[in-house]
C-alpha cells in the first residue's frame, strides 16, 4: 500500500496559470518535504514542514508556496509557473526523532509548462 | 562546494562486474547517511542505510570514513536490474529535523 501519495502524477499547466501539488501520507510522519528534480540533476529541496514549522530554504523562489492544513497533507502552490518550473516535484515524509531517519518518497509528480 | 557530490557516470559495466560508488559530504557534522536507488523517471527508494562500521546487504555493501567525510557502495556480481542510478544522501540537522541532502547521482548501466 501507498505510503505517501502524490496527485496528480503528471499536470500540464499554463505559462503564469496557477497550479497546486498535492501529496498526503498514511505514516503519521512529523516531517512532510518538497523536492524539485530536474533531468540528470539531485532532487533540490524546496522547503519542509517539521508539524507546523515551516521551513523554507533560502533560495526557493518566492513564486513556491506552501500550505500543510493537518498532519496527513501537504500541498505545493506554484503561483506563476515559468518554463523552467517544469521538473518532478517529490514529496516525502520523515520522523523527526532520531538521526537515522529515512525519508520516505511519493511517486512524484511531473510538471509540464506549455 | 556542493554539500553532497558524487561523479555522475555513467558507469557501463558488464554482467557479473563489481562496481564502486563513492560520494564525499561536505558537513562534518552530518548525522546519518543513505543509498537511494533511482529508476528513469521514479521517485528514490532506499537501498541502504549506511552505519559506521560499514554494513552488507546481500550483494550491495556500504562504507563510511568519517574522518575523509565519504560514503562508499559495493556492488557485487552486478545484474542486468541494478541498472538504475545511484543516489547519496546525508542527513543533517536542522531544529528537530534531520534533513536529507542529495547529491545527484551516479548512473550504472549494466549490459549482457
Amino acid at each position: 500500500d501507498a505510503m505517501v501519495i502524490q496527485n496528480p502524477r503528471y499536470q500540464v499547466t499554463q505559462f503564469g496559470k496557477p497550479v497546486t501539488l498535492s501529496c498526503s501520507q498514511t505514516l503519521n510522519h512529523n516531517v512532510m518535504y518538497w523536492y524539485q528534480q530536474k533531468s540528470s540533476q539531485a532532487p533540490k529541496l524546496l522547503f519542509h514542514y517539521y508539524d507546523k514549522d515551516f521551513n523554507n530554504e533560502a533560495d526557493t523562489p518566492d513564486n513556491f508556496q506552501s500550505r500543510r492544513p493537518n498532519t496527513s497533507f501537504c500541498f505545493l502552490d506554484i503561483r506563476s509557473p515559468g518554463l523552467g518550473d517544469a521538473a518532478m516535484y517529490l514529496c516525502a515524509t520523515s520522523r523527526a526523532t532520531g538521526a537515522a531517519t529515512e525519508a520516505f518518497f511519493g511517486q512524484g509528480t511531473r510538471l509540464t509548462v506549455v | 562546494r556542493k554539500e553532497v557530490e558524487q561523479d555522475p557516470g555513467p558507469f557501463n559495466v558488464p554482467e557479473g562486474a563489481t562496481v564502486a560508488f563513492n560520494c564525499t559530504y561536505s558537513n562534518s557534522a552530518s548525522q546519518s547517511f543513505f543509498w537511494y536507488r533511482q529508476d528513469c523517471r521514479k521517485e528514490p527508494k532506499l537501498l541502504m542505510s549506511v552505519y559506521s562500521s560499514g554494513n552488507e546487504d546481500g550483494r550491495f555493501t556500504a562504507q563510511l570514513n568519517r574522518a575523509s567525510q565519504y560514503i562508499s557502495l559495493l556492488i557485487r556480481d552486478s545484474k542486468l536490474s541494478d541498472s538504475a542510478t545511484y543516489l547519496c544522501v546525508v542527513n543533517g540537522a536542522s531544529g528537530g529535523s534531520y534533513i536529507p541532502t542529495f547529491g545527484r547521482g551516479t548512473s550504472l548501466i549494466v549490459h549482457p
